[in-house]
């Protein structure tokens, strides 16, 4: 089974809008990290936000902030005010282990979706 | 100011002719991974370091090797690239006080 799931492949969004990328994840431990990462077409990933497992209050980095809902196991980025800028590829990303603070465990990744921000 | 280096960005190479690629960070990070990311794909993780502790992934082939020679850098081998190892080869290292990983840019990986 997979363990990131993106079902959205593509979205389309004008700009100065909010856009909602989603994110559903499968793991049976307790303790885990989420992530999104945003991959414009040079290549680079780039770290955007993180949602520990344990966390209780919704992760925000500025324009970024994570929609989590531990039950029903999905973590939704909700990008606002949308720019030209932030056309890219966005991916989700889990990384599982019982010692939070943990950096050995891999990360597993999503398929990507493909955002586009229309002017 | 770059944290994470890769070199070259965009590297060609002959069918069956080894090529390294390289990676250094100013992060001190203690962990180093290595993802290979094909064409309209998710990155898949090669291998990583914690210090010299080397950890490979099950399913990477023995055509990918990797060394560490120091914190700041690590370096992929590929002994005899085949077409279907061209890809984008993404370096990163982590960050236990954030728990995440930084990415360098990535170096792109032609075949001919």
């Amino acid at each position: 089974a997979q363990k990131i799931t993106q079902t959205q492949p593509g979205m389309f969004v004008q700009e100065k809008e909010a856009v909602t990328l989603d994110c559903t994840y499968d793991t049976s431990d307790q303790s885990y990290g989420l992530f999104w990462y945003k991959q414009p077409s040079s290549g680079e990933m780039i770290f955007l936000i993180y949602q520990g497992s344990y966390d209780e209050q919704n992760a925000t980095e500025g324009r970024y902030s994570l929609n989590f809902q531990k039950a029903r196991k999905s973590a939704n980025l909700v990008i606002s005010a949308s720019q030209l800028g932030d056309s890219a590829m966005y991916f989700c990303a889990m990384r599982e282990g019982n010692d939070r603070g943990s950096t050995l465990g891999r990360l597993y990744f999503g398929r990507g979706t493909q955002l586009t921000v229309w002017p | 100011d770059a944290m994470v280096i890769q070199n070259p960005r965009y590297q060609v190479t002959q069918f069956g002719k080894p090529v390294t690629l390289s990676c250094s960070q100013t992060l001190n990070h203690n962990v180093m991974y290595w993802y290979q990311q094909k064409s309209s794909q998710a990155p898949k993780l090669l291998f990583h370091y914690y210090d010299k502790d080397f950890n490979n992934e099950a399913d990477t082939p023995d055509n990918f090797q990797s060394r560490r020679p120091n914190t700041s850098f690590c370096f992929l081998d590929i002994r005899s690239p085949g077409l279907g190892d061209a890809a984008m080869y993404l370096c990163a290292t982590g960050d236990r006080s954030r728990d995440t990983q930084y990415f360098g840019p990535g170096t792109r990986l032609t075949v001919l």
